[in-house]
């Protein structure tokens, strides 16, 4: 199985640089993902890496380093519809992926 | 529009009383599956489909039963709901790496 840490919660403020990291332990690994949700929502696919490195997306980013099981999502120029949670997921042999606990990403103006 | 559905949005039930929880998608997707989510436990994995007539337990299963008897359709059962089963439902189809989630149900079990 799968077992995932990111942190609870992330404060910053409006235009800053905000880095959300996950770690994670597991038996086969395929990638990891990242999903926001915000109150009352759904969540929504933000990214997927499966080979180490960078991936950029718009504001949005994300990186992976297999070697130490460890990614994260790094977000830009923060605007205040940021604030939401954020989920890693890792995709193992199941090909349906195990989420972390999520990270309350909180932004001020 | 490519969408998955779940219904009903809220339910509110007794103890042992059986409900289903519907899920449909219309993207023709092949894995579809269940998670719950609680207050600072996240998205919790409770069954996964792979395709018609193939399910498997996810992390959490005990009290749940599902069936996939159409590509499109990934109902929930709860036998005999019980007060730890109040939660937030989630339904996803997925092909590939990206998962598209139902708008949830928000299940209350007194």
């Amino acid at each position: 199985g799968q077992s995932l840490e990111q942190p609870s919660e992330v404060t910053a403020v409006e235009g800053a640089i905000v880095q959300i990291n996950c770690t994670y332990q597991t038996s086969g690994f395929y990638g990891l993902s990242w999903y926001q949700q915000h109150d009352g929502g759904a969540p929504t696919f933000l990214s997927y890496n499966a080979l180490d490195g960078l991936e950029e997306t718009g504001r949005f980013s994300s990186f992976l380093s297999r070697s130490d099981s460890y990614g994260y999502l790094l977000l830009q120029e923060l605007q205040m519809k940021d604030s939401a949670s954020y989920f890693c997921a890792a995709s193992g042999g199941s090909y349906i992926p195990t989420f972390g606990r999520g990270t309350s990403l909180i932004v001020h103006p | 529009e490519a969408q998955v559905t779940q219904n009903p949005r809220y339910l509110i039930t007794v103890t042992g009383k059986k409900l289903t929880v519907t899920c449909s998608q219309n993207m023709n997707h092949e894995y579809m599956s269940w998670y719950r989510q609680d207050p600072g436990l996240g998205l919790r994995q409770i069954y996964y489909s792979m395709n018609v007539e193939v399910t498997d337990k996810g992390d959490v299963p005990e009290g749940y039963k599902v069936s996939r008897k159409e590509k499109r359709n990934f109902p929930l059962i709860l036998e005999s709901p019980s007060p730890n089963q109040t939660s937030l439902y989630f339904c996803a189809s997925s092909q590939g790496e990206k998962l598209f989630f139902g708008s949830g149900t928000q299940l209350s079990v007194l």
